[in-house]
């Protein structure tokens, strides 16, 4: 069965810090795809990124970046020069391609709150 | 393109009340999965359906709640005799395909049942 590990429950850090997000997976499928979501304080679900098993290239988009490496199962989060609105839970998010079926299987969330 | 709809955003119950979540998906989108996020936790897979057809229904509690999205109309999820641990947000995506190539699901802004 698949899973998705975010080890780190909350992360402070100050206005224009770098700040990472640590995602870990575990899926027996060789096709799969890796998901990031942010859940800002007013509750909706914020699409970041999609990114397929096989893939591997890191992601910069602006601010935010993606390391995904399959050796350690992992899908890591940066963001770059850290603002106020930034403050939101981050969820990272796994779906196997199962005969269609995409259900997604979310970690437990980091909540970051980025301080003034 | 309106994007999901969810309806009503916010619904108050008594213990012991009906819930009915109403679920409109994107225009051309024919699958609908639905997540309940308790409170301070990650979502959690609840049940995919397509028109007419319930496809996977491994996260569904097994008693009380029952979900439907027919061939005319928005998805239902139905809670029947609800109960404080119902309290949640429920979360509706959906999905253009089911062949497991896309995996491309847009959410809706969430229901927050709260059962007083």
């Amino acid at each position: 069965a698949q899973k998705v590990t975010q080890a780190q429950t909350e992360i402070s850090v100050v206005e224009k810090e770098d700040v990472t997000l640590d995602c870990v997976y575990e899926t027996r499928d060789t096709t799969y795809y890796l998901f990031w979501y942010k859940q800002p304080p007013s509750g909706e679900l914020v699409f970041l990124i999609r990114r397929n098993s096989f893939d591997e290239q890191n992601e910069i988009s602006g601010r935010y970046s993606w390391n995904f490496q399959k050796s350690t199962s992992s899908f890591n989060f940066t963001i770059t020069a850290s603002q106020v609105v930034d403050s939101a839970v981050y969820f990272c998010a796994l779906s196997e391609a199962n005969f269609g079926n995409e259900k997604l299987t979310f970690g437990t969330g980091t909540r970051l709150t980025i301080i003034p | 393109n309106a994007g999901v709809m969810q309806n009503p955003r916010h619904l108050v119950r008594r213990r012991g009340q009906e819930a009915r979540l109403r679920c409109s998906p994107m225009k051309g989108h024919s699958h609908v999965y639905w997540y309940r996020q308790l409170p301070e936790e990650g979502l959690k897979f609840m049940v995919y359906l397509q028109k007419e057809n319930i496809i996977d229904e491994s996260g569904m509690p097994k008693e009380r709640f029952s979900a439907e999205f027919p061939k005319e109309g928005p998805s239902i999820l139905r809670i029947q005799q609800v109960v404080r641990g119902d309290s949640a947000a429920y979360f509706c995506a959906s999905s253009p395909t089911g062949t497991g190539v896309t995996h491309e699901q847009y959410f809706g802004p969430g229901t927050r049942l709260t059962v007083t």
